[in-house]
């Protein structure tokens, strides 16, 4: 089973900053990893997949990073609209999917 | 433009069954490559992936929840059904449906992509209790 640790659990910033969030995977997954937005009372939202490609009508402010065992979100300039949940999910062993346990990133 | 919308019970008791729909719409799951698949969360807590079905009726399940887990699909009225057996207070969750990007596969890296969940339907929490 393939387990996916973020970190840190919440990261508090300020509106303008820049945010690093981070997954590792317990082994390789090679590239199959993507992240998820949640606002509260909201379904998540994808927005990186393959670990780099910005979904559809996400900002460029987001980019994502790496490959194997270790992975970047980064959000470049911090928005009001970003403070949210952010989880990674990796389809490495397909088709079983697992999600990490999420980064809280919240206004400082 | 893709939308799906979670149906069913907002309370059932424990050892009852769950059956969940999942309506949508922008797409089709006769088209190749397509899929819907089942997430939840309990309140407060991480997501956690439970089954999928794909156009060509191939069906997978969280091996956890394996036994207690039943996906089919009607094409025809663009549905989805999941069931889940002999509920417990632990399965009180926000329960998801989403739509399964196509996978394909990209010669110039090698690798099979999509298989990413997205959209999501807004979502409907279940509670379980007596």
């Amino acid at each position: 089973e393939i387990v996916l640790t973020q970190s840190p659990a919440t990261l508090s910033l300020s509106p303008g900053e820049r945010a690093t969030l981070s997954c590792r995977a317990s082994q390789s997954v090679s590239s199959y990893l993507a992240w998820y937005q949640q606002k509260p009372g909201q379904a998540p939202r994808l927005l990186i997949y393959d670990a780099s490609n910005r979904a559809t009508g996400i900002p460029a402010r987001f980019s994502g990073s790496g490959s194997g065992t270790d992975f970047t979100l980064t959000i470049s300039s911090l928005e009001p609209e970003d403070f949210a949940v952010y989880y990674c999910q990796q389809r490495s062993n397909w088709p079983i999917f697992t999600f990490g346990p999420g980064t809280k990133v919240d206004i400082k | 433009q893709i939308t799906l919308k979670e149906s069913g019970p907002t309370l059932v008791k424990p050892t009852q069954t769950l059956t969940l729909t999942c309506t949508f719409s922008g797409f089709s799951l006769s088209t190749s490559g397509v899929g819907v698949g089942w997430i939840r969360q309990p309140p407060g807590k991480a997501l956690e992936w439970l089954a999928l079905i794909y156009w060509n009726d191939d069906k997978r399940y969280s091996p956890s929840l394996k036994s207690r887990l039943t996906i089919t699909k009607d094409t025809s009225k663009n549905q989805v059904v999941l069931t889940m057996t002999n509920m417990d207070p632990v399965d009180t969750a926000t329960y998801y449906c989403a739509h399964i990007t196509p996978s394909y596969y990209d010669i110039l890296t090698g690798y099979y992509k999509g298989n990413w969940f997205d959209p999501w339907g807004q979502g409907t929490l279940v509670t379980v209790s007596s």
